[in-house]
């Protein structure tokens, strides 16, 4: 597709379990961040990765959080152990080289029970 | 870390009422941009600032980049029941080839027909 594309488009997990949530970006987009959004709060920058350079990790929030972004295109975000406090909806964007416009996906609404 | 202030937190307008909400910072930004979120959808950006004291426009929208790069508004004319949503501004900072996005907490609008 032409957009930045989520999958699943929403989840539920019980606490404890381990989620994996896939982003593929805009094709030929280097950029590609991470950002969790809770209930009628702004974006919360989790992780960011820029081609081959060494991904900006500051965001993750603890250690149960990673991202990894294979070959340079689809990026999966894991949350092991989750917890309630987990629940968001998770964003993704990407952008091309060397610019700053950042375009989203739908997000991942995840919801731990 | 890098934290923007974003206000109003909300707005209740009439239909054809001129909306105004602003942005500002400690730090200097290199990008300022406009988002709008629709509820259950990602974010879409709606006008790009790149150089200090450029004021652009996108139709009803337009936006400042503020001649201290410290600082940014969105201005919406003539509003319409469609222009219902959250708005968010993000600043760009960027080093070497990375760019980070750091967002407002956003701006929710309301139109009464």
């Amino acid at each position: 597709g032409a957009g930045v594309s989520q999958s699943p488009s929403n989840k539920v997990t019980e606490k404890g379990k381990d989620v994996e949530l896939r982003c593929d970006p805009i094709s030929g987009h280097t950029a590609l961040y991470w950002y969790r959004q809770s209930l009628g709060q702004g974006l919360e920058f989790l992780i960011y990765f820029q081609g081959n350079s060494a991904p900006d990790k500051s965001g993750l929030p603890s250690d149960r959080f990673s991202a990894e972004r294979t070959g340079g295109s689809v990026s999966t975000l894991t949350i092991q152990r989750t917890q309630q406090e987990d629940s968001a909806v998770y964003l993704c964007a990407s952008s091309p080289y060397m610019n700053t416009e950042a375009f989203f996906g739908q997000g991942t609404r995840l919801t731990v029970v | 870390g890098q934290q923007l202030n974003q206000s109003p937190q909300s707005m209740f307008i009439q239909e054809g009422e001129d909306v105004s909400m602003n942005c500002t910072s400690s730090s200097i930004f290199n990008t300022w941009l406009w988002y709008k979120q629709d509820p259950g959808e990602g974010p879409v950006l709606l006008i790009a600032l790149y150089k200090a004291g450029e004021l652009t426009s996108n139709g009803r929208l337009t936006a400042q980049f503020g001649i201290t790069r410290k600082d940014s508004f969105l201005n919406i004319s003539a509003s319409i029941p469609s222009d219902v949503g959250i708005y968010f501004c993000a600043g760009v900072s960027s080093g070497g080839s990375n760019y980070k996005l750091t967002f407002g907490k956003g701006t929710l609008l309301t139109v009464n027909p």
